[in-house]
């Protein structure tokens, strides 16, 4: 099965901070991708990468940079953390294709203060 | 940009009996794929099911089948014999060749012992 782990279930941090958020799969997957999940909004895309060092801007990267150094982790980057950045966080991996599935990790729920 | 819809934030059904939620997506594009995924309470997103749009066969997977409409642009699931571990969001999504996969804002379902 394949795993998508991310480093932390809950984060709480405060405003200005530089934040990270790791995720790291253990398939050998080429796409990843961070996703911010609000109710009453769905899964928005944040950034995504088809390859290491590869990077892309999806619909909402105001405020977020993301580094992908190695092919299994995808680290998501907060410059300046600010509280309409609370939210829950999920990565998810998958092969090339746009039938391939995509695999999530548990989710971080992130807290500003 | 593609759009997909779930116009029913939260729904309910009785343990054992049939349940359709519903889903509509915008597109021009002839060859695509759709998928729905479960994210029960404090748990991974998983892959429910999945739909080529090029197959007019309804896609089905053990209890949880899906009413594809093309013409229509419609992608409703249908759960049988609902059981408690139905409990979850719901989500529809959308994907074609080259671009990313988009997301419905979410279904709650809620299953009634």
């Amino acid at each position: 099965d394949v795993k998508v782990t991310q480093s932390s279930r809950y984060l709480v941090k405060r405003t200005g901070e530089k934040v990270f958020l790791e995720c790291v799969q253990d398939m050998d997957h080429e796409n990843m991708f961070w996703y911010r999940q609000d109710p009453g909004l769905g899964l928005r895309l944040i950034y995504f990468s088809y390859d290491v060092k590869m990077k892309e801007k999806g619909d909402i990267p105001e405020g977020y940079s993301v580094s992908r150094e190695k092919k299994e982790r995808f680290s998501l980057i907060l410059e300046s953390a600010s509280t309409n950045q609370t939210s829950m966080y999920l990565c998810a991996s998958t092969l090339q294709g746009a039938h391939q599935p995509q695999h999530f990790g548990d989710g971080t729920r992130l807290s500003i203060l | 940009a593609q759009t997909v819809t779930q116009s029913q934030p939260e729904m309910s059904v009785q343990e054992a009996e049939t349940v359709t939620l519903s889903c509509t997506y915008d597109t021009s594009e002839s060859d695509y794929y759709l998928f729905w995924y479960k994210q029960p309470p404090s748990r991974q997103m998983i892959l429910v099911i999945r739909q080529e749009a090029y197959k007019q066969q309804n896609a089905t997977e053990n209890r949880f089948s899906v009413n594809f409409q093309k013409a229509a642009k419609s992608f409703s699931l249908k759960i049988s014999d609902s059981q408690l571990g139905d409990a979850a969001m719901y989500f529809c999504a959308y994907r074609s060749a080259g671009d990313k996969l988009t997301f419905g804002t979410g279904t709650r379902l809620a299953v009634r012992p």
